[in-house]
């Protein structure tokens, strides 16, 4: 089956710097790979997501790039706040299905 | 519109015991899907429904079960409690059975005793 493995599992960032965080798969066959935002009490909610069709895809401060060849994608959140300080989960699925395979989670810190 | 709701939120149960755990999907989803979140895993996807019927099933031992009703509307069973079975239970709903955004619930919280 599909492992994704995702890094930094903690990250502390000054606010308005950027912050990566990096995830890798397995499987060649997947082709979806959002990523998720979870805050405190709450359920993951998808921030971005892209498609293996697609190298790179921005909305506002946040993009994601995809590198099919070495099966690794990246989120990149440029202009840190406060309110960015959540849990990300990066995510990979086959268009066959709602399956999804997520990484173990980035605790990101945006330090006023 | 309202989102996902999950019930109940909160539960504590001892070895041994059952769970049954509900999730009311947004309205017009027909896809729903479970996942399990402890600190130390991530979220593991435990089963996908679509139309009542069970499209996809992770890798958890035969006491996790689920079903999906008419309605959309889902539930999950774990029998036979054990103290790894404490953890957040996600659900997540779907518009389409292929792959799209997942909106989660807030989960429910199981505390095994």
């Amino acid at each position: 089956g599909e492992n994704v493995e995702q890094h930094p599992s903690t990250l502390s960032v000054q606010e308005g710097d950027s912050a990566v965080i990096k995830c890798t798969y397995s499987d060649s066959a997947s082709n979806y790979f959002p990523w998720y935002k979870q805050e405190l009490g709450k359920g993951p909610q998808l921030i971005i997501d892209i498609r293996s069709n697609v190298g790179e895809k921005k909305d506002q401060r946040i993009a994601v790039t995809l590198n099919k060849t070495a099966k690794h994608f990246s989120l990149h959140i440029t202009e840190t706040q406060p309110e960015d300080s959540a849990v990300y989960f990066c995510a990979a699925s086959r268009v066959s299905g709602n399956q999804f395979y997520f990484g173990t989670g980035t605790s990101l810190t945006v330090i006023p | 519109k309202a989102g996902v709701t999950q019930t109940p939120r909160y539960l504590i149960k001892t070895r041994g015991q059952q769970v049954t755990l509900s999730c009311s999907p947004i309205s017009g989803h027909r896809s729903v899907s479970w996942y399990q979140q402890t600190p130390g895993q991530g979220l593991q996807f435990l089963f996908e429904y679509f139309s009542e019927t069970q499209r996809n099933k992770g890798n958890f031992p035969g006491r996790f079960s689920g079903r999906q009703f008419s309605n959309s509307r889902s539930e999950m069973n774990v029998s036979t409690l054990e103290l790894g079975d404490s953890a957040l239970y996600l659900c997540a709903s779907s518009l389409t059975a292929g792959v799209g955004e997942l909106f989660f619930g807030e989960g429910s919280r199981l505390t095994v005793l």
